[in-house]
């Protein structure tokens, strides 16, 4: 099965200080690969998601950019973190064309103060 | 925009209780429908992946139903115990089948024992 590697999984930050999320995938080859976001109180928000190495595709206008440099490694960034960035994100890997269920890492919880 | 709506937002039941929640997403172009179980402190793991109409899956007490045409899923749980404690997700994959996963906001359901 599928292993998900994320960290660091506790991050408090500065407005303003740049943001680098990473996340590795053990178990599998050529997966789909997705960054959640979970604001207080509300369900998973799709940030990003990718098909294979440098193919990312944006959901929503934000602050936030992502890179898939290889097969099994997904990063989050921000070059300039704003407030509302705070929340739990959440790596997740799953079978290419989306059928097969995902499979999560243990989150990071960002704090921007 | 793809909405997936999940009812109740929370429910408390009492051990030994049966209850269900709904799931509902775009009956238009579908692809695939996932539940998933999101206890505290941990990642969401898989419950279902369904994908034809008229579906229904089985895990212990656990089980799904699935409506495309009209474009909602039950999740049923017998007999409630208080392990069952978790945020309940659904996910949404159109038939455009980039492996998009959009999810709904959960039902938190808590079991007193």
């Amino acid at each position: 099965s599928q292993t998900i590697h994320q960290w660091p999984a506790t991050l408090v930050q500065p407005v303003g200080s740049p943001l680098s999320l990473e996340c590795t995938v053990e178990g599998t080859s050529n997966p789909n690969l997705y960054w959640y976001r979970q604001a207080a109180g509300r369900g998973l928000q799709l940030l990003f998601y990718s098909v294979g190495i440098g193919q990312i595709s944006s959901e929503v206008p934000q602050n936030l950019s992502a890179s898939r440099p290889q097969d099994r490694q997904f990063i989050l960034s921000s070059k300039k973190l704003l407030l509302s960035d705070s929340g739990f994100y959440l790596c997740a890997a799953g079978r290419l064309g989306g059928t097969g269920e995902l499979f999560f890492g243990e989150g990071s919880r960002l704090t921007v103060l | 925009i793809l909405n997936v709506e999940q009812s109740p937002q929370s429910l408390h039941v009492q051990e030994g209780d049966s209850t269900n929640f709904t799931c509902s997403f775009p009956s238009s172009n579908f692809y695939a429908l996932h539940w998933y179980r999101w206890e505290t402190a941990k990642s969401p793991e898989a419950l279902f992946v369904m994908t034809l109409n008229g579906d229904e899956k089985k895990k212990g007490r656990i089980s799904a139903t699935l409506n495309t045409k009209e474009g909602y899923s039950y999740l049923y749980i017998k007999g409630s115990q208080p392990e069952d404690s978790a945020t309940y997700l659904c996910a949404f994959i159109r038939s455009s089948n980039t492996g998009k996963l959009i999810f709904g906001q959960g039902t938190t359901l808590q079991v007193k024992p």
